[in-house]
């Protein structure tokens, strides 16, 4: 079965820093990949998103992530954090044409 | 576009009740689903619908749960007999039909069973 794993539990950065986030995928090919933020109180909001193609997407609000399937990875990045980054971000694939694996999920600080 | 709305925003209730939730759906979206969120955790599919049909269901739907989209527009899902290990944020989601397509969340539904 699929899989979904995010390293790191907390991030913290400074204001204006530059950002990534770690995922990690289990599957046997290329699955549909999607990084998702969940600011508190709120559901989930789209990121970005890759199927096929140019291995680095770009998102909403200056996220990109780079697929790699060598080592199976879709990291997020940005190069510079705003306050209102802060929130929690999940990975997650698609694998079997319907339902989303989701990771443990990032919560990022962000210091002022 | 309104978006995906759940009702209600937070529930409260004790052991042993039922509790009910409901999630509309973006009206041109033919699928819906439901996804369990525990504290520190991500978002874990629970079942999903296509227009009216419920096409699957994880095995963490244990026999208590129940969920319908009567009409293929709106869902709901029942909890029977509530545990404390239910309390959760249920999310519904809605999306178009191809694995490609968005799933659009709502804001979830916070259930605490005391």
């Amino acid at each position: 079965a699929q899989s979904v794993t995010q390293p790191d539990i907390h991030i913290t950065v400074s204001e204006g820093a530059s950002l990534e986030l770690r995922c990690n995928y289990s599957y046997g090919a290329t699955p549909y990949l999607f990084w998702y933020v969940q600011s508190p109180g709120q559901g989930l909001q789209l990121l970005l998103k890759y199927f096929s193609g140019d291995t680095l997407v770009q998102g909403i609000k200056g996220f990109e992530a780079e697929f790699k399937r060598s080592q199976s990875s879709f990291n997020l990045r940005k190069p510079s954090v705003h306050w209102s980054d802060a929130a929690e971000y999940f990975c997650a694939v698609n694998t079997a044409g319907n339902k989303l694996t989701f990771g443990g999920g990032t919560r990022v600080l962000v210091k002022p | 576009d309104t978006g995906v709305s759940q009702d209600p925003r937070h529930k409260i209730t004790k052991r042993g009740q039922n509790v009910t939730f409901r999630c509309d759906p973006i009206s041109e979206h033919n699928r819906l689903y439901w996804y369990r969120q525990t504290l520190g955790q991500g978002p874990e599919f629970l079942t999903y619908f296509q227009n009216e049909a419920q096409l699957e269901k994880s095995r963490l739907l244990s026999d208590r749960f129940s969920a319908e989209r009567p009409k293929g527009s709106f869902s709901t899902l029942e909890i029977q007999r509530t545990e404390q290990g239910d309390s959760a944020m249920y999310l519904c989601a809605s999306s178009l039909v191809t694995p490609t397509d968005e799933q659009y969340f709502g804001p979830g539904t916070r259930l605490t069973v005391t």
